[in-house]
């Protein structure tokens, strides 16, 4: 089974800096990664996915298959930015199974 | 603008007591799915539904239970709630297919059981 794995919880940078989320997943095939986010008081929504290798909000996440990665990165953080954080990958091409999350804070 | 909806953003119950979670999307999505939302545990999936009719276990699906008769209605169901129950329950629906990943959520049900 697919496995996913956000080894922070908590993720804190000052506005201005780099920020990078990281993302590990176990490998089961060709993977299918994507990044969620949750803002405060919104509901979860998709940020962006790998197949697609798009910008969203600055926000830009390479598919690792050697490191088995897929780190979320952004180089100069808003404090719009500060949310939930979810990566998940398909499983069985029907369900997606998601990390534990990393709460990212911009401080100003 | 596609819209799943929950049909009770909060809710308390007490142990032992039956509990539905109402879910409705108007996508006319195939694929409906409930998970559940703990901080430091993140989504865990309980059960999905492929299709009407058509459900699947997920990781947690122990003391719950799920339905779906109708492809725009996913219930879930507590059929006697516990403490360890209270949680933050999260409805998606998915377009059936490969490269069509993207779920949508649900604004939540927040239940607490005494």
């Amino acid at each position: 089974a697919q496995r996913v794995t956000q080894p922070e919880k908590l993720l804190s940078v000052f506005k201005g800096a780099p920020v990078e989320l990281k993302c590990n997943y176990s490998y089961s095939g060709s993977p299918e990664l994507f990044w969620y986010v949750q803002y405060s008081r919104q509901r979860l929504q998709l940020l962006l996915r790998h197949i697609s290798r798009e910008s969203i909000k600055g926000f830009t996440a390479d598919l690792n298959k050697g490191e088995t990665s897929f780190h979320l990165k952004k180089p100069f953080a808003q404090e719009e930015d500060s949310a939930m954080y979810y990566c998940a990958v398909i499983q069985g091409a029907q369900k997606l199974v998601f990390g534990q999350g990393t709460r990212l804070t911009i401080n100003p | 603008d596609v819209k799943v909806t929950q049909s009770s953003r909060y809710l308390v119950k007490r142990t032992g007591e039956k509990v539905f979670l109402e879910c409705v999307q108007d996508m006319d999505h195939e694929n409906m799915f409930w998970y559940r939302q703990d901080p430091g545990l993140g989504l865990r999936l309980i059960y999905f539904s492929y299709d009407v009719k058509m459900k699947e276990k997920g990781d947690i699906p122990e003391g719950y239970s799920v339905s779906r008769e109708k492809k725009e209605r996913f219930s879930l169901i507590l059929e006697s709630a516990s403490t360890n129950q209270t949680s933050m329950y999260l409805c998606a629906s998915r377009k059936a297919g490969p490269h069509t990943g993207e779920l949508f959520f649900g604004e939540g049900s927040r239940l607490t059981v005494l």
